[in-house]
């Protein structure tokens, strides 16, 4: 059975304090590992998608990289906009996905 | 590119009715949509798998006869809650999958149902 774990469950951040969210991954087969950023009452917003360990993906204030056992996204000198919950989400045969219980991050001014 | 909206966005019923909640992919068809569901400061529930012209597949322990989806077109699934009861209140999600290189799922805004 495909296994997605994240850590922290949350973290306090001061505006500018760069860490790393953990996503630890057990799949047969991994078909794409998957970032999305969800705000409070709002659907998921997509990030990014990893494919192969050694992968890495930019944007803006956030880069997540790829290993074979688990995934880093790491949140450089954060903003209080970044604020929000981080999901990790893998897919193995068919479409489906399985998501990690996510990392609520708050970053303060 | 890539968005999903889902109407209503809010929705309160008395328990007992049916309510029809939408999915449609706005720029991109969509053969395969999925159903989510989340509770309070939890993840994301797979309900359903909605295949376009075919019956959709349920995760175990979702009642089919409860939920009931259909997916009519390539732009569009819909999720009934048959006989709602204020245990069904929660927040519906869905999301269609992009079928070009990516294969990306891109979620709709999601829907609050509050069963009173």
């Amino acid at each position: 059975e495909d296994q997605v774990t994240q850590s922290p469950e949350a973290l306090r951040l001061q505006e500018g304090e760069s860490s790393s969210l953990n996503c630890s991954y057990t799949v047969s087969g991994l078909r794409g590992l998957f970032w999305y950023r969800q705000d409070p009452g709002k659907g998921p917003e997509f990030l990014f998608t990893l494919y192969s360990a050694g992968e890495e993906k930019e944007k803006e204030r956030l880069k997540a990289t790829l290993t074979k056992k688990e995934s880093f996204l790491h949140i450089t000198a954060p903003k209080p906009e970044d604020s929000a919950t981080y999901l990790c989400a893998v897919r193995a045969a068919g479409n489906k996905l399985t998501f990690g219980g996510g990392t609520r991050v708050l970053v303060k001014p | 590119g890539a968005v999903v909206s889902q109407h209503p966005s809010r929705v309160i019923c008395k328990s007992g009715t049916s309510v029809k909640i939408e999915c449609r992919s706005l720029d991109f068809q969509a053969t395969t949509m999925f159903w989510y569901r989340q509770f309070p400061k939890q993840s994301l529930m797979l309900m359903a798998t909605s295949n376009e012209g075919s019956k959709a597949t349920y995760e175990q322990g979702v009642e089919k006869d409860k939920f009931l989806i259909n997916h009519a077109s390539l732009t569009l699934s819909t999720l009934t809650v048959t006989s709602a009861h204020p245990e069904d209140s929660s927040f519906y999600i869905c999301s269609a999958g992009d079928r070009g290189v990516t294969d990306t799922q891109y979620f709709g805004p999601g829907t609050r149902l509050t069963v009173l």
